[in-house]
C-alpha cells in the first residue's frame, strides 16, 4: 500500500458546484495532515492542515477520519480559481518536517 | 511570495554530466528540504538539512548529494544525470524541525536531462 494514495482524477466540475477528494494514508501514528493546492507546474502552496478531527475555512472542509485512516477536503460553490491540483500531504515521521506527498487529484472547473 | 528563492529557474543538461540547483531559504527558516517532482507525480522527498546537517534522507541513491550554508541557503548536486531526473525540483525552508508547522516552498528549478 502507498504511503498516501489519492484519486488522480481529473474532477471536472461547473462553477457552483460542491466537490470532494479522499485521501488514504498508510501510517496509523500520523498525527497532522495537509492539503497543498498546486497550480500546473508552480510551487505547492499550503491550503489547510488537519489536526484533529477536521477544519474549515470558508468554503473548504477538511475531515480526518483515523479509524478509516483517510482524510477529505470538500469544496464549495467551486470557483473557476479553484482548478488546480490537491495535494494530500502526511508527515514521513515525527522527528523531522520531512513530508509524503500523494500524487494529486486535478480539478478542473468549467464555466 | 514565500521568500524561497531557486536558480536557476530552468536548466538542460545532457546524460551523465553533473548539475548543481540553488536555495536560498526564508529569513529565520534553519531548515531546508528538497523535492523531486516528476510529470504527474506528487513531490518525492529528496533529503533534508537541518542547522547545516543532514537531517534524512528519502529514497535517492547516493549520486544526489547536498550541503547547507552558515547562512541555511542550500545546494543539491545531482552527479551521472540520468534521463528520469528530468524533473521539478523543489526547495521549501521552514522554522526548525518536526511535523506540524507550514513548509514555504520556491517556485523550482526545471531540470531537463537529454
Amino acid at each position: 500500500r502507498k504511503e498516501v494514495e489519492q484519486d488522480p482524477g481529473p474532477f471536472n466540475v461547473p462553477e457552483g458546484a460542491t466537490v470532494a477528494f479522499n485521501c488514504t494514508y498508510s501510517n496509523s501514528a500520523s498525527q497532522s495532515f495537509f492539503w497543498y493546492r498546486q497550480d500546473c507546474r508552480k510551487e505547492p502552496k499550503l491550503l489547510m492542515s488537519v489536526y484533529s478531527s477536521g477544519n474549515e475555512d470558508g468554503r473548504f472542509t477538511a475531515q480526518l477520519n483515523r479509524a478509516s485512516q483517510y482524510i477529505s477536503l470538500l469544496i464549495r460553490d467551486s470557483k473557476l480559481s479553484d482548478s488546480a491540483t490537491y495535494l494530500c500531504v502526511v508527515p514521513l515521521d515525527t522527528g523531522r518536517r520531512a513530508l509524503t506527498f500523494g500524487s494529486g487529484t486535478r480539478l478542473q472547473v468549467q464555466p | 511570495e514565500t521568500g524561497v528563492t531557486q536558480s536557476p529557474t530552468h536548466l538542460i543538461k545532457t546524460r551523465g554530466q553533473q548539475v548543481t540547483l540553488r536555495c536560498s531559504s526564508q529569513s529565520g527558516h534553519n531548515t531546508v528540504s528538497w523535492y523531486q517532482q516528476a510529470l504527474g507525480q506528487g513531490p518525492q522527498f529528496i533529503f533534508q538539512y537541518y542547522r547545516e546537517e543532514e537531517n534524512g534522507r528519502g529514497n535517492f541513491p547516493p549520486r544526489f548529494s547536498g550541503l547547507q550554508f552558515p547562512n541555511y541557503s542550500s545546494e543539491l548536486n545531482v552527479n551521472a544525470l540520468e534521463l528520469d531526473d528530468s524533473a521539478l525540483y523543489l526547495c521549501a525552508s521552514s522554522l526548525g524541525r518536526g511535523p506540524g508547522e507550514k513548509l514555504f516552498f520556491g517556485s523550482g528549478t526545471q531540470l531537463s536531462v537529454l
